[in-house]
């Protein structure tokens, strides 16, 4: 069965700071990952996905992510965080096609300090 | 154009009673998914549709959920009678029939019951 590992619930980084949020995946095949955020009131959006090609996804809003196939990983990272990015953020593992059952992570909440 | 659109935002009903919530998908969107995260949990799969058929319903919760999709256009979630652990955030995200096509979710609907 796939599962998702994000084993930071919260973090806190000051504004203008680099960002690393980890996530590790289990899934038997090649996974299509994703990485979603929620902001406050706001549905998921997302941010990036993976499913084939160039192991360095680049996304929305600056962010990017590398999928590295050895550690079972797709961490999401921003070089400069913006107080706007305190959000919510889901990392997620799917089956071939990309959204038949997505198993999401627990999320980590990033909170952005002046 | 529109969002997936979910009514209610929030609800709040005694154990026992009957919930309906609703989404709206963006036209012509034949795939519908629900998924659910109860508070400190994963955002679970619940359901997918593919126009008014049920594709996979392996991740509904127990006989007290039902999910239709008229038509195959809105869709409602029933949960009767409802229960304390049905209490959580209940999403609903729409995606074309195309491969590595985008998932749009909606805002959700927070279901508290008391």
């Amino acid at each position: 069965a796939q599962s998702v590992t994000q084993p930071d619930i919260h973090i806190t980084v000051s504004e203008g700071a680099s960002l690393e949020l980890r996530c590790n995946y289990s899934y038997g095949a090649t996974p299509y990952l994703f990485w979603y955020v929620q902001s406050p009131g706001q549905g998921l959006q997302l941010l990036l996905k993976y499913f084939s090609g160039d192991t360095l996804v680049q996304g929305i809003k600056g962010f990017e992510a590398e999928f590295k196939r050895s550690q079972s990983s797709f961490n999401l990272r921003k070089p400069s965080v913006h107080w706007s990015d305190a959000a919510e953020y889901f990392c997620a593992v799917g089956a071939s096609g990309g959204y038949q059952k997505v198993t999401f992570g627990i999320g980590t909440k990033l909170q952005v300090i002046p | 154009e529109a969002g997936v659109t979910q009514f209610p935002s929030h609800s709040v009903i005694e154990k026992g009673q009957t919930v309906t919530l609703r989404c709206d998908p963006i036209s012509g969107h034949d795939n519908l998914y629900w998924y659910r995260r109860v508070m400190g949990k994963e955002i679970k799969f619940l359901l997918h549709f593919v126009k008014e058929s049920k594709q996979d319903e392996s991740g509904m919760p127990n006989n007290r959920f039902l999910a239709e999709r008229t038509g195959g256009t809105y869709s409602t979630l029933k949960v009767q009678p409802a229960e304390l652990e049905d209490s959580g955030v209940y999403f609903c995200a729409s995606r074309p029939t195309l491969e590595g096509a985008e998932a749009f979710f909606g805002q959700g609907t927070r279901l508290t019951v008391v």
